[in-house]
């Protein structure tokens, strides 16, 4: 089946600029997260959905950074005014979140680069 | 605070050779265990992954790892490296209750000597 998909594979924008990435997860699992992979920084958690729950935002840097999740399966995180210490790869991974079955796949990731 | 180190940020080893990438963990609670690879430009692949059970957990392209509590310990292993293993791994730790979000160390760098 379908794995995982991120758009745009990359993005080239200015500093200052608003940036959407999206994120379509395997079609029936119920959780969604986004990391972020930069260097000298690794992967860090960024902020993950579960269910009908209330998101997770404990990762999210500052309040640029918003994410959200349309109809439980779609998301879309926004970066607004943009800053070149934003410049990372984005990945997005999804769960089933059952009982024992908590393995998380990941896209393929967005590549932003903020000029 | 849950973390893990990955003291090796880049290993060398020829072709054929055995493999060992280390992993320490510190977290609260029971830990959910995971090594993910990394290919160039590519997402991150599941290698395998421990929760409970046998300590010695098989995985994907003749991976192994042994948990080892006293230790904090979840070091990955391979008998024979291949070319084609040359990659970046991550280990990362997880709560085994609910979706959790993963702590990764900071990754290891694998070359392979032809």
């Amino acid at each position: 089946g379908a794995g995982v998909s991120q758009s745009p594979s990359n993005k080239v924008t200015e500093k200052g600029k608003d940036v959407e990435l999206r994120c379509d997860p395997i079609s029936g699992h119920t959780a969604l997260y986004w990391y972020r992979q930069s260097l000298g920084q690794g992967l860090e958690f960024l902020i993950y959905f579960q269910g009908n729950s209330a998101p997770d935002k404990s990762g999210l840097p500052s309040d640029r950074f918003s994410a959200e999740r349309t109809g439980g399966s779609v998301s879309t995180l926004t970066i607004q005014r943009t800053q070149q210490e934003d410049s990372a790869v984005y990945l997005c991974a999804s769960s089933l979140a059952l009982a024992g079955e908590y393995e998380q796949f990941f896209g393929p990731g967005t590549r932003l680069t903020v000029l | 605070a849950q973390s893990v180190t990955q003291p090796d940020i880049h290993i060398t080893v020829s072709e054929g050779a055995s493999l060992e990438l280390r992993c320490n963990y510190s977290y609260g609670a029971t830990p959910y265990l995971f090594w993910y690879v990394q290919s160039p430009g590519q997402g991150l692949q599941l290698l395998l992954k421990y929760f409970s059970g046998d300590t010695l957990v098989q995985g994907i392209k003749g991976f192994e790892a042994e948990f080892k509590r006293s230790q904090s310990s979840f070091n990955l292993r391979k008998p024979s490296v291949h070319w084609s293993d040359a990659a970046e791994y991550f280990c990362a730790v997880g709560r085994i209750q609910g979706a959790q979000k993963l702590v990764f160390g900071q990754g290891t760098r694998l070359t392979i000597n032809p």
